[in-house]
Formats: C-alpha cells, sequence, structure tokens
C-alpha cells in the first residue's frame, strides 16, 4: 500500500457541529502532516507529527485539534470553524519526520471542507 | 528564512512548444528542492527531485546554486502536461515549503 487515504472526501458542516477528517498511512511512515489548502494557492503547513508526538504547530487556532492515534493513523478534529476555514484539507506522510527525507512525502487526495 | 519563488502565476503554450517554469530559492543551508503537480482534481504527486537528476514525464530540472535556481523544463509540451506545478524546499527542519506555483497550460 503506497498511498495516504483520507476520508471523508467531501465534508459540509455549520459553525456549530463537531466534526473529524481522517488520514491512513501503511508505508511505515513516521511522520504525518496536516496541510490546508485554498482555492488557487499553495499547501500550508498546519501540524506535523513526528513518532506520533506533535512537533510543530503552525500557530493552528484551537477551532482545529489534531490527534495521533498510532503511527498510522493521523486525525483532525473540527470545532466551531468559521466559514473562511472552508478549504481543501491535505494529509501527508514522509519516513521520517524532520530528517529531510529526500521529499518522500506522500499526500492524500484531500477532504474538501465546507463551512455554511 | 527559506522561501521559494514562483514568478509565473499562469504559463500558456501551444502542444509542441519547449517549456519552462522558474524557480528560484532562498536558503542558507544545503537544499532539497522538489517538483510536485496537481493535476486537476487530483492530489498532489512528486514529480522530480533535485537529488535524483533523473527525467520523468520528459520533464527535467537541474539544481544551480549560483544562481539558486531549479527551473524545470521540457522541450516539447503535451497537453497532459496541463496542471498547477509546485516547486518545493525541504529544509528537514519545518517539513516542506512551497512556490506559490504555476498554473501551466497546453493549448492544442
Amino acid at each position: 500500500d503506497t498511498e495516504v487515504t483520507q476520508t471523508p472526501k467531501h465534508l459540509v458542516m455549520g459553525m456549530t457541529n463537531k466534526k473529524s477528517l481522517k488520514c491512513e498511512q501503511h508505508m511505515g511512515h513516521r511522520a504525518m502532516y496536516w496541510y490546508k489548502q485554498k482555492a488557487k494557492k499553495p499547501p500550508e503547513l498546519m501540524f506535523v507529527y513526528s513518532y506520533e508526538k506533535l512537533s510543530i504547530n503552525e500557530s493552528v487556532p484551537s477551532r482545529f485539534s489534531p490527534e495521533c492515534p498510532n503511527s498510522s493513523l493521523l486525525n483532525l478534529h473540527l470545532h466551531a470553524l468559521q466559514p473562511e476555514d472552508s478549504a481543501l484539507y491535505l494529509c501527508a506522510s514522509s519516513p521520517q519526520g524532520g530528517q529531510g527525507h529526500w521529499g518522500g512525502y506522500t499526500f492524500g487526495s484531500g477532504t474538501r471542507l465546507t463551512v455554511v | 528564512a527559506q522561501r521559494v519563488t514562483q514568478p509565473e502565476k499562469l504559463l500558456s503554450v501551444f502542444k509542441g512548444a519547449p517549456v519552462e517554469l522558474k524557480c528560484n530559492y532562498s536558503y542558507s543551508g544545503s537544499p532539497e528542492l522538489f517538483w510536485y503537480v496537481q493535476y486537476s482534481r487530483q492530489r498532489l504527486q512528486l514529480l522530480l527531485r533535485h537529488i535524483s537528476r533523473e527525467s520523468i514525464k520528459g520533464f527535467t530540472a537541474d539544481l544551480n546554486k549560483g544562481e539558486t535556481s531549479f527551473h524545470l523544463k521540457k522541450p516539447f509540451a503535451q497537453e497532459e502536461d496541463s496542471a498547477m506545478y509546485y516547486c518545493v524546499l525541504d529544509t528537514g527542519r519545518r517539513a516542506l515549503t512551497f512556490g506559490s506555483g504555476t498554473r501551466l497550460q497546453v493549448q492544442p
């Protein structure tokens, strides 16, 4: 399995809802990432988990809460989002975290989130 | 701080024409540079990494440390090359630094 799988592919949620995005990889990668991508813009880093520990939080608002239950799974819990949070949320993984591992980053196809 | 600059938002060429997507970087250390491609409605995919010096789908890119550039080139563009291309810097410390992207449009 050489893919990063993200679910759901599409999500519409109200500003008072609580939802979660899921990401899974079975490549044995020890670093996992959440990126946010707005239309026609490059991905922006949100969080990095390295060996299941949060190593980077790019000053993301607390309404986004990441979780790494094990080395294969990464969740992003969403609560009280704003319409401006609507975007494509990408998950990625790499063999090692923060090691410059020759660009071995694999991206998922993303969850397209719409906040209404 | 590291930075990646892609000066062109859109590059439009005709099928069969040569293509050059420009990328300049700023980083004080030894850079690891990549080109990622995002086809319409598809996931980001690694196209090229400078360390391997390989050619993928006819694309090549040479790291020029003197000019701090990593331009992506293809001698003859194909319609299926139409996509968004990102030049990406990996410093090994803060995940990936993306350029703003260049949309390549290959017209028939």
